[in-house]
C-alpha cells in the first residue's frame, strides 16, 4: 500500500540552528513533492514544490532535496527561529489526478 | 483579503442530523478540493472539482457525503445522518490548472464540526 512517513516525533531545536525533516514514501512515483506549514487551528500553507526531475530547491532559509531513488525528501530551515514553530506537512500527487496525499506532519519547536 | 473563505468556521452538531459547509474559492481558480484531517494527522483528500465537474472522489466519501459547485465558483459539502467519526476539520483548497500539474493550493482556514 501507498504510504507517506515523516519524522514520528517532535522534533525540538535551538534558535539558530538548522532543522532537517524528512519525508520518505512507498509505492509512489509522483510526479512532484510539496511541503507545506500548518499552524494551530488553521489551513496548510504552502512552502516548496519540487518536481522528479530537480534534486534541490531553495526559497530563503528553506532547501528541499528529493532523491526519488531513496524516495525521500528532506526539508531544512537554516537559522531557524522561533517563528517557525508549526507543524510541516509533505504531499505527493497521487498519479491519478491533482489531488494530494499528505504526510502526518512533523512538529517542530524553535527554542530561544 | 482575497483568500480561500470557509464558513461556519465552527459547527456542532447531533448525531443524525445533516450538516452542509460552505467553500468560497480565489476567484480565478479553477479547481477546488475538499480534505478533512482529524487530529495528527494530515489532511485526507476527499474530492476535486474542475469548474462545476467533480471529477474525482476518494473511497473515503461515503454515500452521506455530498459536494457540489454548481457554477465553477463556490462549493458545498453536505454530511447527511452525522456520526461521531465524521468529527475532524474540513478543508478546501483551491488552485489554477497548470499543465504538467504541480499547480499550488491555497487552503482555507477550515470549518470544525463536532457530532455529539
Amino acid at each position: 500500500s501507498q504510504k507517506i512517513e515523516q519524522n514520528s516525533e517532535a522534533l525540538n531545536i535551538q534558535e539558530g540552528k538548522t532543522a532537517t525533516l524528512t519525508c520518505n514514501y512507498t509505492n509512489y512515483s509522483p510526479a512532484y513533492l510539496q511541503w507545506y506549514r500548518q499552524d494551530p487551528g488553521r489551513g496548510p500553507v504552502f512552502l516548496l514544490l519540487i518536481r522528479e526531475n530537480e534534486k534541490e530547491k531553495r526559497k530563503e532559509r528553506l532547501k528541499v532535496t528529493f532523491d526519488t531513488t531513496l524516495k525521500q525528501s528532506l526539508f531544512h530551515i537554516t537559522a531557524s527561529q522561533p517563528a517557525d514553530s508549526a507543524t510541516y506537512l509533505c504531499a505527493l500527487d497521487g498519479g491519478s489526478g491533482y489531488a494530494l496525499n499528505f504526510g502526518k506532519g512533523t512538529s517542530l519547536l524553535v527554542t530561544p | 483579503d482575497t483568500g480561500v473563505s470557509q464558513n461556519p468556521r465552527h459547527k456542532i452538531t447531533k448525531r443524525g442530523q445533516n450538516v452542509t459547509f460552505r467553500c468560497d474559492p480565489i476567484s480565478e481558480h479553477n479547481r477546488l478540493y475538499w480534505y478533512r484531517q482529524t487530529l495528527g494527522q494530515g489532511p485526507e483528500f476527499l474530492t476535486y472539482f474542475q469548474n462545476e465537474a467533480q471529477l474525482e472522489k476518494s473511497r473515503l466519501l461515503s454515500d452521506r457525503f455530498s459536494a457540489e459547485r454548481p457554477k465553477g465558483s463556490f462549493s458545498t459539502l453536505e454530511i447527511q445522518r452525522t456520526e461521531q467519526g465524521d468529527s475532524a476539520m474540513y478543508l478546501c483548497a483551491s488552485s489554477r490548472s497548470l499543465q504538467g500539474g504541480g499547480e499550488t493550493q491555497y487552503f482555507g482556514p477550515g470549518t470544525r464540526l463536532l457530532v455529539l
